[in-house]
Parts: C-alpha cells; sequence; structure tokens
C-alpha cells in the first residue's frame, strides 16, 4: 500500500514568516499534486510536480519534487492570513496524504 | 462551466436507510472518484472509475456501491446506512489522474 505522510500535523505562525511543509513515501509517484482546502469547501489544486528534481512557483508558494520522486516540499515566502488551510498532497492518482493544517496569525 | 456538481450539500438519515449522492461533471473527464473525509483522517478513497462502465474499489469501500452509465455521472449509494458513515463526502473528476483532480463542494452526511 502507497502511503504519503504529511508532516507537520499542524502549523500556527506569524504573518510575514516563512515556512515548510513535507509530503513524504517510501513510493515513488509518476506524479505528485498539492492542494489547499478551505473549511466547507473541496480541495482545489495549486500544483502538479511530474519530474523529479522539478521546482514550481505559485507568487509566494514553491513546489519541489524529490529527485527520486518519492517526496516533495512545499515552501511559504511571507506568510499571509489568507493562506491559512488545509495543504493536501495526493500522488499517483487517486492517494492523499492527511494534510498539514496551517494557520496564519495575524 | 459548473465543473463537479455534487447534491444534495446536507443530508440526514437514520440508521438503515439508503440513499444516492449524485455526483456530475461536464468536463467530459474519463477519471471520477468518490471519498470521504473525516477528522484528522485526511481524505480516503471509497470507489473510482477510469471511464463508463469502469469501476474499481478504494481504501472503504464497504457499504457503499458506485457505477458508471455516462461519462458525466457518478452515483454512490449507501446501501443501509450506519452512523459510523457519517462524514463529508467528495466526488472529484479528471482528465487523466495524472494532472491532478477538480472536487465538488462536498456533502455533508449525518447518520443518526
Amino acid at each position: 500500500t502507497q502511503l504519503l505522510e504529511q508532516s507537520p500535523q499542524f502549523l500556527s505562525i506569524q504573518e510575514g514568516e516563512n515556512l515548510t511543509v513535507y509530503c513524504n513515501s517510501s513510493s515513488v509517484f509518476s506524479s505528485l499534486q498539492w492542494y489547499r482546502q478551505e473549511p466547507g469547501e473541496g480541495p482545489v489544486l495549486l500544483v502538479t510536480v511530474v519530474t523529479g528534481g522539478e521546482v514550481k512557483k505559485l507568487k509566494r508558494l514553491t513546489f519541489q519534487f524529490g529527485d527520486a520522486r518519492k517526496d516533495s516540499s512545499l515552501h511559504i515566502t511571507a506568510a499571509q492570513p489568507g493562506d491559512t488551510g488545509l495543504y493536501l498532497c495526493a500522488g499517483n492518482k487517486i492517494i492523499f496524504g492527511k494534510g498539514t493544517r496551517l494557520h496564519i496569525l495575524p | 462551466n459548473a465543473g463537479v456538481t455534487q447534491t444534495p450539500k446536507f443530508q440526514v438519515l437514520k440508521t438503515g436507510q439508503s440513499m444516492t449522492l449524485q455526483c456530475a461533471q461536464d468536463m467530459n473527464h474519463e477519471y471520477m472518484s468518490w471519498y470521504r473525509q473525516d477528522p484528522g483522517m485526511g481524505l480516503r478513497l471509497i470507489h473510482y472509475s477510469v471511464g463508463a462502465g469502469i469501476t474499481d474499489q478504494g481504501e472503504v469501500p464497504n457499504g457503499y456501491n458506485v457505477s458508471r452509465s455516462t461519462t458525466e455521472d457518478f452515483p454512490l449509494r449507501l446501501l443501509s446506512a450506519a452512523p459510523s458513515q457519517t462524514s463529508v463526502y467528495f466526488c472529484a473528476s479528471s482528465l487523466t489522474g495524472n494532472y491532478g483532480y477538480t472536487f465538488g463542494s462536498g456533502t455533508r452526511l449525518t447518520v443518526v
């Protein structure tokens, strides 16, 4: 069974700080996605990474896929209250991690 | 574009009742999936489909049935509702599965 482990489970930081959350597995993934979910809504796709070592940027969010395609990270620069939410990683089409719940304090 | 439409948004059932959660997409996506989301458990896959007429079980399929007679629709049936099925249910669709899913807004189900 392929598993995706996300860390940390919870993170609360002050506005303006930087942070990194992680998504790790012992399995190789052909692609990996990151989603953000807000309360009462479905997850919304942020990015897909497919190549080992790939780095993608979405404004203040930087996503990296590990060289071996077993792990990924999401780095947020100068976090804003609007970044608050549940961040989920997903791989191989249908497998989701349990998520990192991020809270940015104004 | 409607995207992925789930109905109803809220439902309360009594133990033993049956019901169907509806899911429709208008993006001509081949892949469709049903997930349940419980506190601390993340999204768990119930059933999925890679095209009309093709379905398969996910991680937690017991107590649920699906069928895929058309590309657009992927209903989820609860055969005999149990309190353990109280959850938020999400339907999602994708063109190929590899490049991410579009999710519906969810159905919050309570079984009493």
